[in-house]
Parts: structure tokens; sequence; C-alpha cells
């Protein structure tokens, strides 16, 4: 079935450093859609890419889809304490979201 | 913005009781509601999918009679933890999805599970 691979597992940064976590999936994807889960929280729906190459901005962050839309990634510019947490991303099966593994994210200060 | 809530948000219970778990959305009906199991810095794993006024689809390798999961309303669903063992001790996440299939999720707050 239907898999979506996340990399890296684990990223810890010093604050101001950038971040970067990249997502595949084994088949093509009508969305991805991405989430932040705070330590000790639940996840948090934080955007949705539906077009083929894709590039959508919220302030630090860049989410693209790729062209052949199997791929995505989000990065965080000059990441700072707050950014901690785990981010999702997923797509959908059929009725159901697939999750990826997530990548963890630590910041030092 | 749609608020999921789910009750409680921790519980400890003695091995062999069951425990039931609230997930209601807020502002919004929900003909469907997914229920995820999460362990320590893992991902979130589908347990089953929870359909308004019909019975739950399991995913592979969920026991349907351990997880017994009902959706009474088009705002309300439950999940009970029969027979509790320690190795069932985890965090479990609600979701609920506004209308269409891609609409994104919205999370409850989860449940942390622990037996003793």
């Amino acid at each position: 079935g239907q898999q979506v691979m996340q990399i890296p597992q684990y990223q810890h940064v010093q604050e101001g450093e950038d971040f970067t976590t990249y997502c595949n999936s084994s088949t093509t994807l009508s969305n991805i859609q991405w989430y932040k889960q705070r330590p000790g929280g639940h996840p948090v729906f934080l955007i949705q890419l539906v077009k083929s190459g894709e590039v959508k901005k919220q302030k630090r962050l860049t989410f693209q889809f790729g062209e052949a839309k199997k791929n995505s990634s989000l990065h965080i510019t000059a990441t700072q304490t707050t950014d901690v947490g785990t981010y999702f991303c997923a797509g959908p099966r059929g009725n159901k979201l697939v999750f990826g593994a997530g990548t963890i994210l630590r910041v030092k200060s | 913005g749609a608020v999921v809530s789910q009750h409680p948000s921790w519980v400890i219970c003695k091995s062999g009781t069951s425990v039931k778990i609230e997930c209601r959305s807020l502002d919004f009906q929900a003909t469907t509601m997914f229920w995820y199991r999460q362990f320590p810095k893992q991902s979130l794993m589908l347990m089953a999918t929870s359909n308004e006024g019909s019975k739950a689809t399991y995913e592979q390798g969920v026991e349907k009679d351990k997880f017994l999961i009902n959706h009474a309303s088009l705002t309300l669903s439950t999940l009970t933890v029969t027979s509790a063992h320690p190795e069932d001790s985890s965090f479990y996440i609600c979701s609920a999805r506004e209308s269409t299939v891609n609409s994104p999720l919205h999370f409850g707050n989860g449940t942390r599970l622990t037996v003793t």
C-alpha cells in the first residue's frame, strides 16, 4: 500500500540555523498536509499543498510540493526555540490520512 | 477554528478494567473520526476509522473486540479499551474532519492511558 517516508528522524540545530524535513510518497498524491506536534501536545494542522510544484510560505516556514506530486519538504529559516516539536507530513489514502514517521526538531539556544 | 475535545486527558486504571475515551467535535459535524495510537517519539498509528451510524473500520492488526468504537452522533465518538493490560498503555488521540475527504484533520488533545 501507499507509504509516506520522512527524513531525517531527528534534527538538533543551533538557534538561528535553518532546518529542513523531507517527505516522499511511493505513489502520486492528490495533496499533502503538514502537521506540527509540540512535546506533550497533539498534532496541529499547518498547511495543505495541492498543486504540482506548489510553494507556500508561512513566515519563516516554506513548504514545497514536488512536480510529480510524490515528494514534499518543509524548510524553516533561522530556527527559534518555539519551533521545537515533531513535524509530520501526511498524504491521503482513500478516506484516510497516512502519516510519515515525523522529524523531531530540537533547537539549542 | 474547528475544535475537537477529547476526555479524559489522562487515566490510570488497573489491569483487567475497561476505560472509555470520548472525542467530541465542538463546532462542526464529523461524519468520520479517526482514532490513533502513539508511542513515545513515534508516529501516529491509525487504529480505526469511526463512521457515524455504522460500524468502525479497523486497521490490520487492531483487535476490534479489544478496542470498541462507537460513533453514535455526528459530534461524538468513543473508544473503549476493554480488559486493559499494561501493554495497552499509550497515548490515544482522536481526530475529525469537517467536510470533504481532503479537508485537514483536527486533533483532540489526546489521552494518556496507564494500565497498572
